[in-house]
């Protein structure tokens, strides 16, 4: 698989629910990015964790990192309809910071 | 402080005719990305400049694709003579700097070749 690929593809869940998406990557990171796409849209930064650290908060949001898995996960809480969007989590190469996106993880929230 | 910002938002164009996309970084970011996003897949990086440097084209398409960033003026980047394949979001992001921090993306060109 490639560098940052987000699991599930796609999640649908309902107003209030939580919704949690994982990130893989294969290469050694300094850190992981996780953005947000509403449809048609650019991308919005949601949250940069660095390699030291192990979990992080944002608002409704929770990413953690687990290095010695490789691993990633972004944890939205009660969620609301507004934060129907494809999620993408993606890593800068060790130098330049050119980042590696996986596929995303398309999420509908039902009101 | 604008965002970064890109123009045109929408391109339609025939094919074998030429597309040049621009973008403005944010105000004080000297480090210009470019990716492609095809339909219904993550964003691709394509290439890394910096004021009147290429730093990293490893993900151009060896022909018909070129970018530049003048010490003056945004950054463009060029395809000529389309093809329908080119059809794609073009992404443009900005740091202040490399190696560490977060890129700001703009609203992306939408590229349609008939």
């Amino acid at each position: 698989s490639q560098q940052g690929e987000e699991d599930p593809q796609a999640l649908s869940i309902q107003e209030g629910e939580n919704a949690t998406m994982n990130c893989s990557y294969k290469t050694s990171i300094n850190n992981l990015q996780w953005y947000r796409q509403n449809s048609g849209r650019g991308l919005v930064h949601l949250i940069l964790i660095r390699s030291n650290e192990r979990e992080k908060h944002s608002g409704r949001l929770r990413v953690t990192l687990d290095t010695s898995k490789k691993s990633s996960s972004l944890l939205i809480t009660a969620s609301r309809a507004a934060d129907t969007a494809s999620y993408f989590c993606a890593t800068p190469k060790a130098a330049g910071n050119k980042l590696t996106f996986g596929g995303g993880t398309r999420v509908l929230v039902k009101p | 402080n604008a965002g970064v910002m890109q123009n045109p938002r929408h391109l339609v164009r025939r094919r074998g005719q030429e597309a040049r996309l621009r973008c403005s970084p944010m105000k004080g970011h000297s480090h210009v990305y470019w990716y492609r996003q095809l339909p219904e897949e993550g964003l691709k990086f394509m290439v890394y400049l910096q004021k009147e440097n290429i730093i990293d084209e490893s993900g151009m398409p060896k022909e018909r694709f070129s970018a530049e960033f003048p010490k003056e003026g945004p950054s463009i980047l060029r395809i000529q003579q389309v093809v329908r394949g080119d059809s794609a979001a073009y992404f443009c992001a900005s740091s202040p700097t490399s190696g560490k921090d977060t890129q700001y993306f703009g609203p992306g060109t939408r590229l349609t070749v008939l």
